[in-house]
């Protein structure tokens, strides 16, 4: 099955600077890839997703990139605010008989100080 | 749109008891359903997906007489922990495929954090 690792654990970062997460997968296959955010006790919420067939992907301050050659995609946070502070998790999705499968890395947690 | 509810939103019971953990898609018909278990601190660990009218096919390691699926409709899919033990504590969330949507987008619900004694 797939298996997707993610870099680094913890990130700190004062207010302003830029965070960068890194995600590797296993599955050639996969050809859908998200990123969520999670505040403590709260639901993953979606911030950006990128398909396959896309390089790179940006929506205000934050951007997605994607090799599928190296497997290997990664979240780009720039101006970064202390409400950027949450876990993020980066997931890597398989069709699988008519639906697809979402396995996720083990989360990093992004702290920005004021 | 797109919205996902639970309930309940927290639940404590004795150990040996069972538990329903409900899941609805309020404002879309849902394709499939899946049922995840996060752990403090953890990521979330795909346990099982559903589809309407049909058996849950659960990931490997996950009992299937332990943790009872069913997919009664488009909007509802409950999660029922049988025979709860401590080690059951957990953080249950589910999420939901937009039938209408060509998209493989999962939409969350807010989560159900159960604790058993």
């Amino acid at each position: 099955g797939e298996n997707v690792e993610q870099h680094p654990s913890t990130l700190s970062v004062q207010e302003g600077d830029s965070a960068v997460i890194k995600c590797t997968y296993s599955d050639s296959a996969s050809n859908y890839f998200p990123w969520y955010k999670q505040e403590l006790g709260k639901r993953p919420q979606l911030i950006i997703d990128i398909r396959s067939n896309v390089g790179e992907k940006k929506d205000q301050r934050i951007a997605v990139t994607l090799n599928k050659t190296a497997k290997h995609f990664s979240l780009h946070i720039t101006e970064t605010q202390p409400e950027d502070s949450a876990v993020y998790f980066c997931a890597a999705s398989i069709m699988n008989s008519g639906y697809s499968t979402l396995t996720f890395g083990k989360g990093t947690m992004l702290l920005v100080s004021p | 749109g797109a919205v996902v509810s639970q309930h309940p939103s927290w639940v404590i019971c004795k150990s040996g008891t069972s538990v329903k953990i409900e899941c609805r898609s309020l404002d879309f018909q849902a394709t499939t359903m899946f049922w995840y278990r996060q752990f403090p601190k953890q990521s979330l660990m795909l346990m099982a997906t559903s589809n309407e009218g049909s058996k849950a096919t659960y990931e490997q390691g996950v009992e299937k007489d332990k943790f009872l699926i069913n997919h009664a409709s488009l909007t509802l899919s409950t999660l029922t922990v049988t025979s709860a033990h401590p080690e059951d504590s957990s953080f249950y969330i589910c999420s939901a495929n937009n039938r209408a949507e060509i998209t493989d987008t999962q939409y969350f619900g807010p989560g159900t954090r159960l604790t058993v004694l």
